[in-house]
């Protein structure tokens, strides 16, 4: 079965960059599924950052699409997201997820990483 | 503020059956059957309950079920178990630029 786990630095400083990358197991990245970033700020709800297909092709949340660069590496079967320009107000869980189908439900999700932005 | 709303909280006792409302827009819950659910634990990543609506993903008990009816979709949870207690949020896609929306979450307390 399809795991997701996310990696990256769990404290980013306010302007920096924020990396994190999403290592996909049991399965393909290539297969027909887009994949996706959530995140969750502390005690609030989810927010859709973005997706991308293993060809390349990425869709991204308005709010944030000036600041998100989203990327697929099938060589390693991981997907990224970078976030740059980062405040207080990116403080969150990160999630990473697989989409069912087009525009369907996030039905495989990591476990989440908290990153914090913070000097 | 989130696209959908959903009530804050909701409660029941064990056995009961409890429903969670998820309103939006025709652009979003009632143009299209991509309305999905979700539980999420304290700490814990989110769970898929439902997609497309009324679809149950497997492993999931039949005491979840959703529906639509206009631009409010709804989740039933019957048969409440203590197990049951957690935040559940709706999503949907969207027309709009943004492409997927969520609701602001509701924290259902098993008494």
């Amino acid at each position: 079965q399809v795991q997701l786990q996310e990696s990256g630095p769990g404290l980013v400083k306010p302007s920096g960059t924020l990396s994190l990358t999403c290592a996909v197991s049991g399965g393909s990245i290539s297969s027909s599924n887009w994949w996706s970033w959530v995140r969750q700020p502390p005690g609030k709800g989810l927010e859709w950052i973005g997706e991308i297909y293993h060809s390349g092709s990425t869709n991204y949340n308005p709010s944030l699409k000036s600041r998100v660069t989203i990327s697929v590496d099938k060589s390693k079967n991981q997907f990224s997201l970078k976030l740059s320009s980062v405040t207080a107000a990116d403080t969150a869980v990160y999630y990473c997820a697989r989409v069912l189908s087009v525009h369907d439900a996030f039905d495989i999700w990591g476990q989440g990483t908290m990153v914090t932005v913070s000097s | 503020q989130s696209a959908l709303t959903q009530p804050a909280s909701v409660s029941g006792s064990p056995g009961q059956s409890i429903t969670i409302s998820c309103t939006g827009t025709s652009s979003d819950v009632g143009g299209y059957n991509y309305v999905s659910w979700y539980q999420q634990h304290p700490g814990k990543a989110p769970k898929l309950m439902i997609y497309e609506v009324s679809n149950r993903p497997s492993g999931v008990p039949d005491r979840f079920s959703g529906s639509k009816s206009g631009n409010t979709a709804s989740l039933t949870i019957s048969g409440l178990q203590a197990e049951d207690e957690a935040d559940y949020y709706c999503s949907s896609y969207t027309s709009s630029s943004t492409r997927v929306v969520f609701g602001g979450g509701t924290k259902l307390t098993v008494l």
